[in-house]
């Protein structure tokens, strides 16, 4: 099976600009969560979502936004871009069918704001 | 909030075991404790997982205390290709919580 993948890579954008980015789980996981991984503050939960729905959300402002397609496939929006949304952003997926609960992590995207 | 607690980094010596402790002292009865590496900014890699009983894969091993308060994961045989930061995470339901991770360097 092909891994978890992240488009795009690498990103620069400016203060107060928004941007969109792309998760493709791995095919027959339903469940996809995104991370905030920042040299100061570690990995930090954004949200998951299982089936088209939010289930869970970390403590993150309202300017950060996700959304799941019935293909499973999921994006992530940051409105406003603030210096401090630099990170790397990494999606995991995981196949709650077999109750392991063993997520699989992309690439991530690194988006740096300027 | 981060519910595991590691030490910020570890040597090793290449050929030798390395143990990596975790606390986890406020983990609840129905969570569980998973391993996951990251090498230079990838994304992060499964390791194992385990409950309560002690856990072994092609990877890895998981001690977990009978209070589970705490837990060990051991790499048998340390590499170079080891070097990574080693993250104890404690999954609550559907969310997994990072703690700062353990950077592990494994020296010739």
């Amino acid at each position: 099976k092909a891994g978890v993948t992240q488009t795009p890579r690498y990103l620069i954008k400016t203060r107060g600009q928004q941007v969109t980015l792309s998760c493709s789980p791995i095919s027959g996981h339903r469940s996809v969560s995104w991370y905030q991984q920042t040299p100061g503050q570690g990995l930090q939960f954004l949200f998951e979502y299982f089936s088209e729905t939010q289930r869970n959300k970390g403590n993150f402002p309202g300017r950060f936004s996700g959304r799941q397609f019935s293909n499973s496939r999921s994006e992530m929006n940051v409105s406003t871009l603030e210096l401090g949304d630099s990170a790397l952003y990494l999606c995991a997926s995981f196949d709650v069918s077999w109750g392991s609960y063993e997520q699989y992590f992309g690439p991530g995207t690194r988006l740096t704001v300027t | 909030d981060a519910k595991t607690t590691q030490p910020t980094s570890m040597d090793c010596a290449e050929g030798r075991a390395a143990n990596l402790p975790c606390n986890h002292s406020t983990i609840s009865g129905n969570e569980y404790v998973y391993w996951y590496r990251q090498i230079h900014s990838q994304g992060p890699q499964y390791i194992i997982h385990g409950l309560k009983n002690n856990e072994t894969n092609e990877m890895a091993s998981l001690i977990i205390t009978e209070d589970r308060k705490s837990s060990t994961l051991i790499l048998p045989h340390a590499t170079l290709r080891d070097t990574a930061v080693y993250y104890c995470i404690v999954r609550a339901g559907n969310q997994f919580y990072f703690g700062t991770g353990t950077s592990l360097t494994v020296i010739p």
